[in-house]
């Protein structure tokens, strides 16, 4: 039973260009949400968060917005860099306990 | 700080074999969890331990997996026997579990099995 969904599975954008990530929930006791980046044959490691009494969180050139109401988070890169490229997860928590999507592929092309 | 320690980073074994996946948490973290990637399901919590307790196991797949943390400073996870649908990547993390509803998770490099 998949609580948090990553419907894309790839994402190829220009480098410089804005990059957009997007993240469904069905379960509303979540109250946490968290991007995780991943590079091969590395563990995943944390990007950035969001409380669910917020619906913005900004850090450098990562944006988290979440939408409640609509159970929906996106994640926005601007500008995209090269060394973005990298499998993202989405995760919401509940009480500690996260349960992670199934994750993007990010190609950031020069 | 080391991070997370996992052993060994790649385990190539034979249907039927029994494994043992190795974990040693961030030194002063009370909760340790296991995770499995697919390509298919991402990111499946398998278990997770407070304080050396195991508190949810419900994402065991089935009998075959077993875990244990004997101590603060380590934990394993065994899938006997094993068959080849359990290749994957195992990431054990850890965090500091407070009152909050929130603790940050860290990960381990992982352990890519393949069972032939």
């Amino acid at each position: 039973d998949q609580q948090v969904k990553q419907n894309s599975p790839s994402l190829s954008v220009q480098e410089g260009r804005i990059s957009i990530l997007n993240c469904d929930y069905t379960n509303s006791m979540f109250d946490y949400f968290l991007w995780y980046k991943k590079y091969p044959a590395e563990g995943p490691t944390f990007l950035i968060s969001i409380s669910s009494i917020k619906d913005k969180n900004e850090d450098g050139r990562f944006t988290v917005f979440l939408n409640k109401s609509a159970k929906h988070l996106s994640l926005h890169i601007v500008p995209s860099q090269p060394g973005d490229s990298a499998v993202y997860f989405c995760a919401a928590s509940s009480w500690g306990k996260f349960q992670f999507g199934a994750g993007t592929q990010v190609v950031v092309t020069p | 700080d080391a991070g997370v320690i996992q052993s060994p980073r790649h385990e190539v074994t034979e249907m039927g074999q029994e494994v043992t996946l190795r974990c040693k948490p961030i030194s002063g973290h009370n909760s340790l969890f296991w995770y499995r990637q697919t390509m298919m399901r991402g990111l499946e919590l398998l278990i997770y331990f407070n304080n050396n307790v195991p508190i949810d196991d419900s994402g065991m797949p089935e009998d075959r997996f077993s875990a244990k943390m004997p101590n603060a400073s380590f934990s394993t996870l065994k899938i006997q026997p094993s068959e080849p649908r359990d290749s994957a990547v195992y990431f054990c993390a850890s965090s500091i579990q407070g009152t909050s509803s929130y603790n940050e998770q860290f990960f381990g490099p992982g352990t890519r099995l393949t069972v032939l």
